[in-house]
C-alpha cells in the first residue's frame, strides 16, 4: 500500500529536551511538508520540502528543525526552544501532477 | 482579518438532512479550492477540489464556488453519521509542486442517527 507513515502516534517528552518526528513516504512524491494543528487554531506550516537537500521555511519554524536526506523522509526535530510544543504535527506530501495533500495520521506530541 | 473564514460550528444535524458548509476568503488572487474531511485524530483526506468557479459533484457532496463572492460551500446530501468529522476548507493560489495552502479553522460537524 502507498502512503505516509508517521510515527510514533503518541509522543511524551520532558520539557527541555529535543524529540523528532518521523515521516516516510513510499508515493514517490516530491514535496513533503510538517504541519502543526491546535485547536481553534487550525493547520499551520512549519517546514517544507521540494526536492532532497532543500527545505523551505513555513509560518512557524521558529524552535523547529527539519532534514531531507531521502525523498522518502523528512523528519521534524522540535528543539526545546519551542516554547509550546504540546501539539497534533501532520506530515504530508504532494506530487508532481497531482493535487491535492496526502497526510498521514499524525502524531500527537504532549510536553510535561 | 484572516485569508480564509470558516465557521467552527460545532453543527449537529439529524440524520438524512441536507449539510452546507461555508468558506469565505478575501484574496481574489485563489484560484484552486479544497474540501478536506478530518475524523477524529486523524490527518485530513481531500474530499473534493475544483478549479476556478463553478460546481462539481461527486455522489452525495457537491462543492460550490463563487468568486465574485469570494465564498465556497460544501453540500451533503442525505447526510450519514459516518459524515461526523471536521471540515477544512482550502485554497491555493497556484498548482504544482511548490503550492502552499491557506486553511479554514475547520467546522465541526455531528450527524445524530
Amino acid at each position: 500500500d502507498g502512503g505516509i507513515t508517521q510515527s510514533p502516534k503518541y509522543l511524551f517528552r520532558k520539557e527541555g529536551q529535543n524529540v523528532t518526528l518521523s515521516c516516510e513516504q513510499n508515493l514517490n512524491h516530491d514535496a513533503m511538508y510538517w504541519y502543526r494543528q491546535d485547536p481553534g487554531q487550525g493547520l499551520r506550516l512549519i517546514y517544507y520540502s521540494q526536492i532532497v537537500n532543500d527545505f523551505q521555511k513555513g509560518d512557524i519554524a521558529e524552535g523547529y528543525s527539519v532534514s531531507r536526506e531521502k525523498k522518502e523522509s523528512f523528519p521534524l526535530t522540535v528543539t526545546s526552544a519551542q516554547k509550546n510544543p504540546t501539539a497534533f504535527y501532520l506530515c504530508a506530501t504532494t506530487g508532481t501532477g497531482g493535487f491535492g495533500y496526502t497526510f498521514g495520521s499524525g502524531t500527537r506530541l504532549t510536553v510535561v | 482579518q484572516k485569508e480564509v473564514e470558516q465557521d467552527p460550528g460545532p453543527l449537529s444535524v439529524p440524520e438524512g438532512a441536507i449539510v452546507s458548509l461555508n468558506c469565505t476568503y478575501s484574496n481574489s488572487a485563489f484560484q484552486y479550492f479544497m474540501w478536506y474531511r478530518q475524523y477524529s485524530r486523524k490527518g485530513p483526506e481531500l474530499l473534493m477540489y475544483t478549479y476556478s468557479s463553478g460546481n462539481k459533484e461527486d455522489g452525495r457532496f457537491t462543492a460550490q464556488v463563487d468568486k465574485s463572492s469570494k465564498y465556497i460551500s460544501l453540500f451533503i446530501r442525505d447526510s450519514q453519521p459516518s459524515d461526523s468529522a471536521t471540515y477544512l476548507c482550502a485554497m491555493s493560489k497556484n498548482a504544482g509542486n511548490n503550492r502552499k495552502l491557506i486553511w479554514g479553522l475547520g467546522t465541526s460537524l455531528a450527524v445524530n442517527p
